[in-house]
C-alpha cells in the first residue's frame, strides 16, 4: 500500500536547464496537488489537477511552469529554464475523488538551481 | 488572501505537554489541518478538525478550535524527542481545494 511517490528525491540543474517533477498518487486517488516550499517557509500552493484536466493553476508562475496529469502514468511538473530562486523543495499530494479534504503528501523533491 | 500565523520556535522538556498555536483570518475554513515534517522528509497529516467541531483528541494530541478568535492548538501530552520535529497548521477554505499553510513552529524537546 504505497504513499505518494515522487521522483527523483534531489534534482540539480544549471541555470536555464529544464527540470521535471513526477508525482504518482496513492492507489486509488484521483486528484493531484503541487505545492512549493522555499527555504525556512511554509508551503504554498502551486495547482491542482485530475486525469487529464487543470483544475485550479492560481498558484503557477505565468511563466515557465506548466503541469500536467496524463490518462495513463504521473503527475509531471515541469519547469523550463531554470533559475536560482527556482530552488526549493516541491511537494505532491493526492486525494481521493470524494476526499478532499484529505491530502496526503509525498517526500518531495528538492530542487538545486546552480 | 488567506493569512496564517505561527510562533517559530517552542522548547519543551522531554515529559512535558507542548502547545503548538495558529491563527488564521479566514472564517470561511472548513477543514484545519496539523502536519509534522522531519528534517527532510515530506508532510505527515497528524490530525484535522471540521470546523463545526470545537475539539478533537487521538491519542496524545488534542485539538481544539475557538472559531470566534479564529485560533486553532495542537496539545502533544507526554512530548517525546521524537516528537521534535517542523508542525504546519492548514486550512481548506470554502469550496477551493488547495491548503493555505502557517509558516510552521519547530518542536524542541530537550532531556
Amino acid at each position: 500500500n504505497a504513499g505518494v511517490m515522487q521522483n527523483p528525491r534531489h534534482l540539480v540543474r544549471r541555470r536555464g536547464q529544464e527540470a521535471r517533477l513526477r508525482c504518482s498518487p496513492m492507489k486509488g486517488h484521483s486528484h493531484v496537488y503541487w505545492y512549493r516550499q522555499l527555504p525556512e517557509e511554509g508551503l504554498k500552493f502551486m495547482v491542482y489537477l485530475q486525469k487529464e484536466n487543470i483544475i485550479d493553476e492560481s498558484g503557477m508562475p505565468k511563466e515557465r511552469f506548466s503541469a500536467e496529469f496524463p490518462k495513463e502514468g504521473p503527475s509531471i511538473l515541469r519547469i523550463q529554464q531554470v533559475v536560482r530562486g527556482d530552488s526549493a523543495a516541491y511537494f505532491c499530494a493526492s486525494s481521493a475523488r470524494d476526499r478532499e479534504g484529505e491530502q496526503y503528501f509525498g517526500p518531495g523533491t528538492r530542487l538545486t538551481v546552480t | 488572501g488567506e493569512d496564517v500565523e505561527q510562533s517559530l520556535f517552542l522548547s519543551v522538556r522531554e515529559g512535558d505537554s507542548s502547545v503548538i498555536n495558529c491563527t488564521y483570518t479566514d472564517s470561511s475554513s472548513t477543514y484545519l489541518y496539523w502536519y509534522k515534517q522531519e528534517p527532510g522528509a515530506g508532510l505527515q497529516l497528524l490530525t484535522y478538525i471540521f470546523s463545526n467541531m470545537d475539539m478533537k483528541q487521538d491519542q496524545r494530541l488534542t485539538v481544539l478550535l475557538n472559531k470566534k478568535d479564529k485560533h486553532l492548538s495542537l496539545r502533544i501530552a507526554d512530548t517525546q524527542t521524537g516528537d521534535s520535529a517542523i508542525y504546519f497548521c492548514a486550512l481548506k477554505t470554502g469550496t477551493a481545494s488547495k491548503l493555505t499553510f502557517g509558516t510552521g513552529t519547530r518542536l524542541q524537546v530537550t532531556l
